[in-house]
């Protein structure tokens, strides 16, 4: 079975520069999920998407982050404009059922990595 | 907000050492799951404990959960170089299937 597949790996921007990150999901899996990791800490979540709706984007700065999952399988993360503190990987995972479930596993993609300079 | 505590924050053991780490979180949750991430890498899901389950196993790996103190603890036995990564705990909230991490603990397995 394929992974939560992720583009570009890795990314290096100068500040106030826009990015974009992509995620493909495991086929089937109706919910998908954004997380922002930042070194030496864990992954902050800042959305949630189930097909192609939004379930919680409470933690996402809105003013320059965006995202979107267009037909409810692949999605796009969005960076304009970057600050420094953007710096950090961005993970993408996704799990099979609409919440709520207790046996819910998520499975997490390889990550993009920005640097912003 | 991160819900869950790991301790310690780095532990450093010598291989065939068993290897334990605790989480504690604050909420109620629908369950706790434990991932292990290598320096570079995503996350790997190692297992996940329902909130009305209180120990299992997988393999090397040991899991309890106390809810009444809002804690879980990881055993890994028989400790291997190849564990050495940092590992998380991550609570499902009971409304949405939401994982909220803690800041993790780095496990470093010396031959």
């Amino acid at each position: 079975e394929a992974g939560v597949a992720q583009s570009p790996r890795y990314k290096i921007i100068e500040k106030r520069q826009s990015v974009a990150f992509w995620c493909n999901p495991i086929s089937g899996h109706a919910t998908l999920y954004w997380y922002q990791q930042i070194l030496g800490q864990g992954p902050k979540l800042l959305i949630q998407f189930q097909n192609n709706g939004v379930v919680d984007d409470s933690q996402l700065p809105k003013d320059r982050f965006s995202a979107e999952r267009l037909k409810g399988v692949d999605s796009t993360l969005k960076i304009q404009p970057a600050k420094l503190e953007d710096s950090a990987v961005y993970l993408c995972a996704s799990s099979l059922d609409v919440v709520p479930k207790s046996g819910n596993t998520i499975y997490f993609g390889e990550g993009s990595w920005l640097t912003v300079v | 907000s991160q819900q869950g505590e790991e301790d310690p924050q780095a532990l450093s053991i010598q291989e065939g050492e068993n290897a334990t780490m605790n989480c504690s979180y604050k909420t109620s949750i629908n369950n706790l799951q434990w991932y292990r991430q290598n320096s570079g890498r995503g996350l790997v899901h190692l297992i996940l404990i329902r909130s009305n389950e209180r120990e299992k196993h997988s393999g090397r790996l040991r899991v309890t959960l106390d809810t009444s103190k809002k804690s879980s603890s990881l055993l890994i036995t028989a400790s291997r170089a190849a564990d050495t990564a940092s590992y998380f705990c991550a609570t499902m909230n009971s409304g949405y299937s939401t994982l909220t991490f803690g800041k993790g603990t780095m496990l470093l397995v010396s031959p």
